[in-house]
């Protein structure tokens, strides 16, 4: 299936703790994002990346880390994890930057 | 300042036609972009507008007036299934990153 997936879907885990989202897309799309959607069902993007080179960088804690270790994947990296980071993230892809976004299944962090 | 304001909640009847409003000030536009999310789902790709008019696609159209700041989307034919979130996002600032800018989301509830 052409898609763009992550894993895991759900996260569970305690505070203080480093956790990572991993995103792959198979689409051939330069372009891939990462979404944070709070409990308020509002999306709000963290980090893009064109060709592996970061392109948006939001207002986001340092303790989140983006790596793109070649186009078809985007990774998330969350050091000492906090109850505010629970939430929903969601990894998507577009060909061109600018053009329709394809997203991933999402994965539901819980932080306690 | 960036703002994008879309009703909260929808009600509408199974068969009936729906629009769904949306207003927004951003620095910057690269197009308008409707999603569709059902709950505990990602959000998919409905329409991109980038000119003044009317986009029609099935049962879905989209418009946009870029002077007034505004876009609808309209719903026809309304079914069950068509109960879900519908997200408004602006592609913005200048540079074409790719940003989306969303709003909060209308949930459009159908009813039989």
């Amino acid at each position: 299936d052409t898609a763009v997936s992550q894993t895991p879907k759900y996260l569970v885990t305690q505070m203080g703790n480093d956790k990572s989202i991993k995103c792959e897309q198979n689409l051939g799309h330069d372009t891939m994002y990462w979404y944070k959607q709070d409990s308020k069902k509002f999306l709000k993007i963290m980090f893009s990346y064109n060709n592996k080179e970061l392109i948006i960088n939001e207002t986001v804690p340092n303790r989140f880390s983006p790596k793109s270790p070649d186009k078809a994947h985007l990774n998330l990296h969350i050091n000492s994890l906090e109850l505010g980071d629970s939430a929903v993230y969601f990894c998507a892809s577009s060909a061109p930057p600018g053009r329709e976004q394809f997203f991933g299944p999402g994965t539901r962090l819980t932080v306690l | 300042g960036q703002n994008i304001d879309q009703p909260t909640e929808m009600t509408a009847t199974e068969g009936a036609i729906v629009q769904i409003n949306c207003t927004y000030q951003t620095s910057g536009f690269n197009g308008l972009f409707w999603y569709q999310q059902h709950a505990g789902e990602a959000p998919t790709f409905l329409s991109y507008n980038v000119l003044d008019g009317l986009e029609e696609k099935g049962r879905f159209s989209s418009f946009l007036s870029r002077s007034k700041g505004y876009s609808y989307l309209l719903l026809k034919e309304l079914q069950m299934k068509d109960s879900a979130s519908y997200l408004c996002a602006v592609g913005g600032p200048s540079g074409n990153t790719g940003k989306l800018i969303f709003g909060q989301g209308t949930t459009l509830q159908v009813k039989p």
